[in-house]
């Protein structure tokens, strides 16, 4: 069976600096992998994808993948009190329209 | 681009009705959409995968004659909770995947359902 595991949190970190979650996964065949902001109240927004090891940088964002240990992780840079969410991680491992096997999400709290 | 919409946004209604919710792909066309559950502070759950023109593919446990969807075209899906009852009362969350682009997914904006 296929799984997606996050530490739940909540995770604070004071305003301004760098908030690392992170994020492991079962399936070694496993192709892409998406983080979701989730808001209280709101539904999921993706932030990020990632397809191949190494960094990916999207503005204060940096998703990064290591497939042979089978993480993923999301660094935000510059921690503002508004990137305080609900973090998922997905995970695509193929199979057509199978969709995605998410996390349970980090509450990541941002302190002003 | 990937813009989803759902509607109603918020509905209430009596137990015993039936409630129909929509779910469209604005500016995509859609091959799969999904049906997710949300209860407050908990995670999401997938309830159903919905292929364009093919009977919907409904997760362990989510009673199919309960939740009837229907993806009647590539930029619609309907989901109706038939006689619903108080614990059904949930946010009830769809999303969609592009065409040739089946892993991301783009998700509306939800549905609340409060049932009396």
């Amino acid at each position: 069976q296929k799984e997606v595991e996050q530490n739940s949190g909540p995770l604070s970190v004071p305003e301004g600096a760098i908030a690392s979650l992170n994020c492991t996964y079962s399936d070694r065949g496993s192709q892409s992998f998406f983080w979701y902001r989730q808001y209280s109240g709101k539904s999921p927004e993706l932030i990020m994808s990632i397809y191949s090891n190494g960094d990916k940088e999207d503005g204060r964002f940096t998703a990064q993948l290591n497939k042979a240990s089978q993480y993923v992780s999301l660094l935000i840079r510059d921690s503002q009190p508004s990137d305080s969410a609900t973090y998922l991680c997905a995970v695509y491992s193929g199979g057509g329209a199978d969709g995605l096997t998410f996390g349970k999400g980090t509450h990541l709290i941002i302190q002003p | 681009g990937a813009v989803v919409s759902q509607h109603p946004s918020r509905v209430i209604c009596k137990s015993g009705t039936s409630v129909k919710i929509e779910c469209r792909s604005l500016d995509f066309q859609a091959t799969t959409m999904f049906w997710y559950r949300q209860f407050p502070k908990k995670s999401l759950m997938l309830m159903a995968t919905s292929n364009e023109g093919s009977k919907a593919t409904y997760e362990q446990g989510v009673e199919k004659d309960k939740f009837l969807i229907n993806h009647a075209s590539l930029t619609l899906s309907t989901l109706t909770v038939t006689s619903a009852h108080p614990e059904d009362s949930s946010f009830y969350i769809c999303s969609a995947s592009r065409q040739g682009l089946s892993e991301t997914q783009y998700f509306g904006p939800g549905t609340r359902l409060l049932v009396l």
